[in-house]
């Protein structure tokens, strides 16, 4: 069975620093990786995904993330961050050929101030 | 091209009642997953439906069930409510040509309180 562990439930940061936030999985099987925004009262987004290749997935809004298969982590960055960037992120995977069912970490709170 | 739509967004039930939860995936795609969140719990997969077969299930007890129909939309139903069942459930459809690798794309939810 897969699960994902999010180290951090709530990270503060001020507007224009970088901000990394974590991501851990634990599989038996090969996986699929993503990073979702929810915003408040709406549903979630896709930020970007890790399916092979390249081990550094760049996504919207100006994030992204890297993918290490020994450390079993897929950590979220952004080198500068804005107000507009507050919001919940959730990292998810899924198992490889095995249908869309995502497993989502709890959740990490991105909380930007001025 | 429209959104995933998801009807009613709020719903105040009581215990014991049943109801029922509407998505309309966007136009064309096939697959149609639910999702329970709760501050608790976390996002929790329900079930997957696809071409109106459901294709994966959770860990949920039977009171859940869903149905896709042959328009792809998609309907979950939720038997003799309880307390804990509280929830915003979430609906997200995908193309999925490729299994797994296909962007979901999520609705807005519908908030399901049960009094």
């Amino acid at each position: 069975a897969q699960s994902v562990t999010q180290l951090d439930s709530q990270v503060p940061v001020f507007e224009e620093a970088p901000v990394e936030l974590r991501c851990n999985y634990s599989s038996s099987v090969s996986v699929y990786l993503f990073w979702y925004v929810q915003y408040p009262n709406q549903g979630l987004q896709l930020l970007l995904k890790y399916l092979s290749g390249s081990t550094l997935v760049k996504g919207i809004n100006g994030f992204e993330a890297e993918f290490n298969k020994s450390q079993t982590s897929f950590h979220l960055r952004k080198p500068s961050v804005h107000i507009s960037d507050t919001a919940e992120y959730f990292c998810a995977v899924s198992e490889k050929q095995a249908g869309t069912a995502l497993i989502f970490g709890k959740g990490t709170t991105l909380s930007v101030s001025s | 091209k429209a959104g995933v739509t998801q009807t009613p967004r709020y719903l105040i039930k009581t215990r014991g009642q049943q109801v029922t939860l509407s998505c309309s995936p966007i136009s064309g795609h096939r697959s149609v997953s639910w999702y329970q969140q709760t501050p608790g719990q976390g996002l929790q997969f329900l079930f997957e439906y696809f071409s109106e077969t459901q294709r994966n299930k959770g860990n949920f007890p039977g009171r859940f069930s869903g149905r896709q129909f042959s328009n792809s939309r998609s309907e979950m139903n939720v038997s003799t409510l309880e307390l804990g069942d509280s929830a915003l459930y979430l609906c997200a459809s995908s193309l999925e040509v490729s299994l797994g690798t296909d962007t979901q794309y999520f609705g807005p939810g519908t908030r399901l309180t049960v009094l």
